[in-house]
């Protein structure tokens, strides 16, 4: 049981390119996130997905596309990426929906856009 | 919308003491909260929830706190040990998900 796995760990991205993290969980959860994580800030929510099938935008959408491939997999998309998106990206999933408790977070993937 | 945040950025206590990290909200509204901690280039990991109509919940050397005539809640963790050392975040949770307050960094003294 490896819970919210995401790849790639690390990305450096020029100012304009395209980039997809992935993310997976393995606990049948029905419900998913991303989240960014800046320097003396708390994760702010910037997708999530309730069910398999539906996206609804988070605090900070502008500049992210969503996927729900399927029940276990959520991908974010960068279509051009901006300085400003430079940040820690943290997936997350969880039982029900955004008002249940208890969401478990992968290890992230930290983005440098030059 | 839900504001959560924490009175101190940084706290340092000794090895073996008790300590307590603080958490202040402003929506009434929410029906729970968590407090959670982040290692070093981790994830943030969960420690332990409650709910609004509750004051008070133990775990395994945690305890949190919520005065919700003050919109205050608090994480206690006993006898602090060095793997206590993170940063540890409160979050209140509503209708639209999890609002996360900016972090505490705990720091534990030798």
């Amino acid at each position: 049981n490896a819970g919210v796995t995401q790849t790639p760990k690390f990305q450096v991205l020029k100012t304009g390119q395209s980039m997809t993290l992935q993310c997976a969980q393995d606990m049948n959860h029905n419900s998913m996130y991303w989240y960014r994580q800046d320097p003396g800030m708390g994760l702010r929510l910037i997708y999530y997905s309730a069910s398999e099938g539906t996206t609804d935008k988070g605090e900070v959408p502008n500049g992210y596309n969503v996927s729900r491939l399927n029940k276990r997999e959520f991908s974010l998309r960068l279509e051009s990426a901006a300085p400003s998106q430079t940040s820690v990206y943290f997936c997350a999933s969880s039982y029900s929906g955004p008002s249940s408790y208890e969401q478990y977070f992968g290890p992230g993937t930290r983005l440098t856009v030059t | 919308g839900e504001s959560v945040g924490l009175h101190l950025p940084t706290l340092s206590v000794q090895e073996g003491d008790n300590s307590i990290i603080n958490c202040a909200y402003s929506n009434s509204a929410s029906d729970y909260f968590i407090w959670y901690k982040q290692e070093s280039g981790k994830g943030p990991q969960f420690i332990i929830d409650i709910r609004s109509n509750m004051d008070k919940r133990q775990g395994q050397r945690v305890t949190v706190l919520l005065n919700k005539t003050v919109k205050h809640l608090s994480l206690q963790i006993a006898a602090t040990q060095p793997g206590d050392s993170a940063v540890y975040f409160c979050a209140g949770g509503g209708a639209d998900g999890l609002t996360f307050g900016k972090g505490t960094h705990l720091i534990i003294q030798p």
